[in-house]
């Protein structure tokens, strides 16, 4: 199957800096990734749709100038936590969905990135 | 909008006993339902999936089968192993003019004892 692979999959960082957590799709070219976002104990929240050369796609409710997203190739996909504050402290995990298809929607996933911002 | 609710863990269960994890869903229309597991430091992996009422999904000896009328898709093993030990999550698909998206579920941690 598909390997996707996520760096770093741990980075502490100080309030106020910015980090970018990189996502690739090692054996698939990816038009569309996905980047979901998971607090302890709580289910996976799809923060947005990365979209290869064009804008992503975000979900209500997530701040589109604090997470920058950027699909500059067809097996690579960064998030940026601009200005990080102990709030955005999470694992982020991307996703490649590999069999598009009305109602067959499979994802396959990177390890996740916990992010801890001090 | 679509919700999914599962079975709170954490799970503990002696090795070949008998495993059920509850899931119930809220949508509107047909969903595609999904169970993916996480292993200790993998990414979520697809464990077995129904796209269509009454559908079972099966792999690695888990199944779930798709009931509509009771929209649920319960996640059983006959025999669990100390190898099962991971978080499973329950999940929802339903398309969305191809910009698809899945609904999760909290997650149940389940550790198998030897």
């Amino acid at each position: 199957g598909a390997v996707v692979s996520q760096h770093p999959s741990w980075v502490i960082c100080k309030s106020g800096t910015s980090v970018k957590i990189e996502c690739r799709s090692l054996d698939f070219q990816a038009t569309t990734m996905f980047w979901y976002r998971q607090f302890p104990k709580q289910s996976l929240m799809l923060m947005a749709t990365s979209n290869e050369g064009s804008k992503a796609t975000y979900e209500q409710g997530v701040e589109k100038d604090k997470f920058l997203i950027n699909h500059a190739s067809l097996t690579l996909s960064t998030l940026t936590v601009t200005s990080a504050h102990p709030e955005d402290s999470s694992f982020y995990i991307c996703s490649v969905n590999r069999e598009a298809g009305f109602g067959a929607n499979v994802l396959t996933f990177g390890a996740g990135s916990r992010l801890t911002v001090l | 909008g679509n919700s999914v609710t599962q079975m709170e863990g954490p799970v503990t269960l002696s090795e070949e006993a008998f495993l059920t994890i509850n899931c119930t869903y809220t949508a509107t229309g047909y969903p595609s339902l999904f169970w993916y597991v996480q292993y200790p430091g993998e990414g979520l992996q697809l464990l077995l999936k129904a796209t269509k009422a009454d559908d079972k999904g099966s792999n690695k000896g888990f199944e779930a089968t798709y009931r509509k009328e009771t929209t649920s898709f319960h996640l059983e093993k006959g025999s669990v192993q100390v190898s099962d030990s991971a978080v499973y999550f329950c999940a929802l698909s339903q398309t969305n003019f191809g910009n698809e998206k899945l609904t999760f579920g909290t997650g149940t941690r389940l550790t198998i004892i030897p």
